[in-house]
């Protein structure tokens, strides 16, 4: 099983400003990596996948970034709408799917 | 324009049995592999089960294997999960997703979710 670990846990910033988060998987996924957004009450939203193409819609101030174990997501400027919970996936190796833990970006 | 709808979530007793439901619409149901996964209360999201555009392959996570059974029917293009001996870890939000292709995992649309709770 193929192990995502996400970081931080948490990342508080201050509105307008980038954001960083992290993603490291246990053994190469190539690019076959997803990030989604997940707001309170919400279903999950596909942001990014092959790593770095954004999904239909999303805005361009998301990017992602990356291949093999290393991955990021960057939020280059932060709006209010973008305070959310964020989760990396490997689906390049799968059964099983493996989702990171999240990494939850809060108002600063 | 693609919609997931989930449906038949409930409270159920520990060893109970229930049946989710997810009714797709917008796209040619066939032709995707479809996915649950589900998210206990303040956890984060945990694969469950995932089934070939055909039908004829399915996937299943090591905690749930023998206990679910995912399926569909793509004439009503409906998907499935019965769920039998739940325990009080299956309580979750369980979603469907439309996936990218006909065998793939990437999870390209997302249901609402339905809450299944097992508690007596």
């Amino acid at each position: 099983e193929i192990v995502m670990t996400q970081s931080p846990a948490t990342l508080s910033v201050y509105p307008g400003e980038r954001a960083t988060l992290s993603c490291r998987a246990s053994q190469s996924v190539t690019n076959n990596l997803a990030w989604y957004q997940q707001k309170p009450g919400r279903a999950p939203r596909l942001l990014i996948y092959s790593a770095s193409t954004r999904a239909p819609g999303i805005p361009g101030r998301f990017s992602g970034s990356g291949s093999g174990t290393d991955f990021t997501l960057t939020i280059s400027s932060l709006q209010s709408e973008d305070f959310a919970v964020y989760y990396c996936q490997q689906y390049n190796q799968w059964p099983p799917v493996t989702f990171g833990q999240g990494t939850k970006v809060e108002i600063k | 324009e693609v919609q997931l709808l989930e449906s038949g979530g409930d409270l159920v007793q520990p060893g109970g049995s229930l049946r989710l439901s997810c009714a797709a619409s917008g796209f040619t149901f066939s032709s995707y592999a479809m996915t649950w996964v589900r998210q206990a209360p303040g956890k984060g999201l945990e694969w469950v089960s995932t089934i070939s555009g055909s039908g004829d392959s399915t996937y299943y996570a090591d905690s749930v294997k023998g206990r679910f059974t995912i399926s569909r029917d793509n004439a009503k293009k409906m998907m499935y999960l019965q769920m039998n001996s739940l325990r009080g870890d299956d309580t979750a939000v369980f979603y469907c997703a439309k996936a990218a292709g006909p065998n793939s995992c990437r999870l390209e649309y997302w249901g609402q979710g339905s809450l299944v709770t097992v508690s007596s």
